[in-house]
């Protein structure tokens, strides 16, 4: 049973360009949330997707948007980039449930780097 | 706001016991969580903890809970150099399905 997978591992943009990040669910999970982690700091949560909507969001630009695609799978965009965009970020998946073991499960992250 | 606060660094040597120690700021917080995180790897779940517990324990790790004074620690028992790794505390007023605020992570160093 694969875990949550994302792609690219690594990117390299420069400034003003658009980047699309990917990511696949653990198998099971239809909740897909997204998260920045800067260099030294802790994740940052950017949103969340559910039945292929956004449902929460956190305090980040409207740059930053998403997709998520009826088989849970889910991208992540960010527009016209910033050097403080470069981060690794890290996609999470969860499905609803009534404890605290439906916790999110993180993928190993895809590292942006802007310059 | 909600704030999660911890140590940055904490160093100790194999054999001995850690503990990181965190604080956080949301009374509602329902669940608490410790995350490990290895060098260039996401994170990975290590134990949880619901706001009506004090303790629990899960082989070398317990985790205490104070929610009077909304602090939590994680106490690793017979530390291992495969311990090294940043440490995240995070909470989050119910689970699974809403976003989890962290802490900015402690750096543990294991000496041989």
């Amino acid at each position: 049973d694969a875990g949550v997978t994302q792609s690219p591992t690594h990117l390299i943009k420069t400034r003003g360009q658009q980047v699309t990040l990917r990511c696949s669910p653990k198998s099971g999970h239809d909740t897909v949330s997204w998260y920045q982690q800067a260099l030294g700091q802790g994740p940052q949560f950017i949103f969340q997707y559910y039945e292929e909507e956004e449902r929460q969001r956190g305090n980040f630009p409207d740059r930053f948007s998403g997709h998520q695609f009826p088989n849970y799978s889910s991208e992540l965009n960010v527009n016209a980039l910033l050097l403080g965009d470069s981060a690794l970020y890290l996609c999470a998946s969860s499905s609803p449930g009534t404890g605290g073991e439906d916790e999110q499960y993180f993928g190993p992250g895809t590292r942006l780097t802007v310059t | 706001g909600e704030d999660v606060e911890q140590s940055l660094f904490l160093s100790v040597r194999e054999g001995d016991s850690s503990v990181i120690n965190c604080t956080y700021t949301d009374s509602s917080s329902t669940y608490l969580y410790w995350y490990k995180q290895e060098p260039g790897a996401g994170l990975q779940l290590l134990t949880y903890i619901f706001s009506n517990m004090d303790m629990k324990q899960d082989q070398r790790l317990t985790v205490l809970l104070n929610k009077k004074d909304k602090h939590l620690s994680l106490r690793i028992a017979d530390t291992q150099t495969g311990d090294s790794a940043i440490y995240f505390c995070a909470e989050t007023p119910n689970s699974g399905n809403t976003p989890l605020v962290f802490g900015k992570g402690t750096r543990l160093s294991v000496i041989a």
